[in-house]
C-alpha cells in the first residue's frame, strides 16, 4: 500500500507571495491533519480535516488554510508569505478521525521563504 | 501544551536495550500514550501506543506504571538505525480528532 505522499518536496519562494501545498492519503483514510515544523517551535498542528470538513484548526493567522477534496486529498495554502513560514510541512493521514488510530505522515514539503 | 515530559536526550549502545521514559503525571482515564520517532529530515513515524496494560508489537515495548503517570518505551536491541528523536504524546482516545501536540520529544543517539 503506498505510503501519504506530499508534492512538492522542496520549494522556493519570496516574501509575499502564496503557496499551496499538496497531500494524498494513503488510500481508504479520511482523515488528513496538516503540522508545521521548525527548529524554534517544534512540530505543530496547523488543521485537520475529515469528510472535506474541517475538524480542528491550530493557533495560526488566516494566512493558513486548506481544504480536503471528495477523494481525501487535501491542501494547504499560504498566502502573503512571510520568513518565519520557512519550514517543514507535513501532512498525516488516518482512517478514523476519531476514537484510537495512529496516524502515518509523509516525508513533507520543505518551504524556504526568502 | 504538551501534556508529557521527556529527558532532551540520551545514549544506548548498539544492540542494547534502550530505555526512554516519559511522564504524563495529568493524564485522565481515557486518553491513551502514543509514541512516534523523526528520523533526521524525515516525517514522524508511529511507533507504539497504549492505554493501561502493557503493549509489545514488532518494533518495540510499551511499558505504563499501575498508576498511569508515567510509561517506559523499549527498544530491544538498539541499532544505529534507531538514532532519532522520539516523541511520547497523550491523546484522547474517544476524542472527536486526530490533533496530535508534540513537545520536545527525547533525542536518541545509538553509538556503535
Amino acid at each position: 500500500k503506498a505510503g501519504v505522499t506530499q508534492t512538492p518536496r522542496y520549494l522556493i519562494k519570496t516574501r509575499g507571495q502564496q503557496v499551496t501545498l499538496s497531500c494524498s492519503p494513503i488510500s481508504g483514510h479520511r482523515s488528513v491533519s496538516w503540522y508545521q515544523q521548525t527548529p524554534g517551535q517544534g512540530l505543530q498542528f496547523l488543521f485537520e480535516y475529515f469528510s472535506e470538513t474541517q475538524r480542528n484548526k491550530g493557533n495560526f493567522p488566516g494566512r493558513f488554510s486548506g481544504r480536503q477534496f471528495s477523494n481525501s486529498r487535501s491542501e494547504m495554502n499560504v498566502s502573503t508569505l512571510e520568513l518565519g513560514d520557512s519550514a517543514l510541512y507535513l501532512c498525516a493521514s488516518s482512517f478514523w478521525a476519531t476514537g484510537v488510530s495512529e496516524q502515518y505522515f509523509g516525508p513533507g514539503t520543505r518551504l524556504t521563504v526568502t | 501544551d504538551a501534556k508529557t515530559t521527556q529527558p532532551t536526550s540520551m545514549d544506548c549502545a548498539e544492540g542494547r536495550a534502550a530505555n526512554l521514559p516519559c511522564n504524563h503525571s495529568t493524564i485522565s482515564g481515557n486518553e491513551y500514550v502514543y509514541w512516534y520517532r523523526q528520523i533526521h529530515s524525515q516525517g514522524p513515524q508511529y511507533i507504539i501506543h497504549g492505554l493501561k496494560n502493557n503493549e509489545t508489537n514488532e518494533m518495540a515495548s510499551l511499558i505504563i506504571t499501575e498508576d498511569r503517570k508515567s510509561s517506559t518505551l523499549i527498544l530491544p536491541h538498539a541499532t544505529l538505525r534507531d538514532t532519532a528523536v522520539y516523541y511520547c504524546i497523550v491523546r484522547e482516545g474517544s476524542g472527536n480528532t486526530g490533533k496530535l501536540i508534540f513537545g520536545q520529544g527525547t533525542t536518541l543517539q545509538v553509538k556503535p
